[in-house]
């Protein structure tokens, strides 16, 4: 999978929306977005995922731009538990369908 | 959260030993990954199952062997541990491989060799 760009940090304070976004300038018509969020000591956890139009639910919203090279995490209400490495993946499903894991957007929330 | 343990969760061994690392399902899903993640690299696909006994490579899977015996099992095996195999390997399934299918991560396995 081609590479997707996100900011390497952003900060929030708690209880604020967060906007996490991407660019994925070179996606092909029948490529996936997915978000991946890697909490401290754990395994990466599925947020959300989304082809063409915006998606939401219950842990968060996609929004995905009309070209299709970029896209917006949305974190309605920051908690403390949202601290997180969030990862925007490209996903074509070619071959071992490995969801290659870029460096993510680390993501700290201010109490 | 989905049915999905890793054990042992920590292990130290020296060079050249063996290991085995095991992932345990109980969501019944048809595909398994074996991921490992170190510092600057992100995650690498080391092998993947699409069925009980059926196996593939992945991006980084020298030095590495997997069995699936049964639905729910998917064994990593270091022949001959070394000391650039330290790392969290992290184990994943899925109910598809299709592009709008998601996968579920286990709490990953911290394995140092010395």
């Amino acid at each position: 999978d081609a590479k997707t760009t996100q900011p390497n940090s952003m900060e929030s304070n708690e209880e604020e929306p967060v906007h996490l976004p991407c660019n994925h300038s070179t996606i092909s018509g029948t490529d996936y977005i997915h978000w991946y969020r890697q909490l401290p000591s754990q395994g990466p956890e599925y947020v959300i995922h989304g082809l063409t139009s915006n998606v939401n639910n219950r842990m968060a919203s996609l929004a995905i731009a009309e070209d299709r090279k970029s896209s917006t995490l949305i974190l309605h209400r920051a908690t403390l538990r949202d601290a997180a490495v969030y990862y925007c993946i490209r996903y074509s499903g070619a071959g071992s369908y490995q969801l290659t894991f870029g460096k993510g957007t680390k993501l700290s929330v201010i109490p | 959260d989905a049915g999905i343990t890793q054990s042992p969760r920590h292990k130290v061994t020296e060079t050249g030993t063996p290991v085995t690392l095991r992932c345990h399902q109980t969501e019944n899903h048809r595909y398994m990954y074996w991921y490992r993640q170190d510092p600057g690299h992100g995650l690498r696909l080391i092998h993947y199952s699409y069925g009980v006994k059926d196996t593939d490579k992945g991006e980084v899977s020298d030095g590495y062997s997997v069995s699936r015996s049964k639905t729910e099992d998917f064994l990593l095996t270091l022949e001959s541990a070394t000391s650039s195999q330290t790392s969290v390997y992290f184990c994943a399934i899925s109910e598809s491989r299709t592009r709008s299918v998601e996968q579920y991560f286990g709490p990953g396995t911290r394995l140092t060799v010395t």
